[in-house]
């Protein structure tokens, strides 16, 4: 079986510190994961991917994402939040098996206070 | 590039009425998406194409029919619309696995049903 879980479905920060949204999967497949974010009223753009290559990976706006397979994780982060990350991220796991699914977490939202 | 293209982005419906989103990608991908997005329950898979002339039911697909017309074209029809289908619909495609099994989705449809 395959599953994502966001640990929050909320997370508030102060405008200038650390951003941590977490995100553990379970996959019967070597898997890719990957960050998704979704300003209000829009579609989903995609921040960063894991496809087996370097673990610790690096995405677009400052964000990026280690993945730990001992841990069957892959959590986001970013050193010091803007006002402008304030949105909702999904955390999607794509397996590489005969059947390639794709599940998506139900979302964290984020709020930056300035 | 346009990518995934998605049409109409907003449509009111009464209960009963019929109609068609149309997708569209221009990426020469072979997999196709329909999903769903509802408040707290993340994105759910309505119905998928692995290739071209293929269509399977995803988590949700009861009271949709999809059509996959070409490489480039898959549609999700309503024949009877009710409210509970009230939602934001994403059109996804996503590329092979030695291009990382990154998923592209359009900007999506808002629906309401009435």
């Amino acid at each position: 079986a395959q599953s994502v879980t966001q640990l929050d479905s909320h997370v508030s920060v102060s405008e200038g510190t650390p951003v941590l949204l977490r995100c553990n999967y379970s996959s019967s497949y070597s898997p890719s994961l990957f960050w998704y974010v979704q300003h209000p009223n829009k579609g989903l753009q995609l921040l960063l991917k894991y496809t087996s290559a370097a673990t610790l990976v690096k995405g677009i706006n400052g964000f990026e994402a280690e993945f730990k397979k001992s841990e069957t994780s892959f959590h986001l982060t970013k050193p010091s939040a803007h006002m402008s990350d304030a949105a909702e991220y999904f955390c999607v796991v794509r397996n590489s098996g005969g059947y390639q699914k794709v599940t998506f977490g139900i979302g964290t939202k984020l709020q930056v206070i300035p | 590039n346009a990518g995934v293209t998605q049409t109409p982005k907003f449509q009111v419906l009464k209960t009963g009425q019929s109609m068609t989103l149309q997708c569209a990608q221009d990426m020469n991908h072979n997999s196709m998406y329909w999903y769903r997005q509802d408040p707290g329950m993340g994105l759910r898979l309505i119905y998928y194409s692995a290739s071209e002339g293929t269509t399977d039911k995803g988590e949700v697909p009861n009271g949709y029919n999809v059509s996959r017309l070409n490489k480039r074209e898959f549609s999700l029809r309503l024949e009877s619309a009710a409210p509970s289908q009230t939602s934001v619909y994403f059109c996804a495609s996503i590329t092979g696995a030695s291009s990382g099994n990154t998923i592209y989705f359009g900007e999506g449809s808002w629906l309401t049903v009435v």
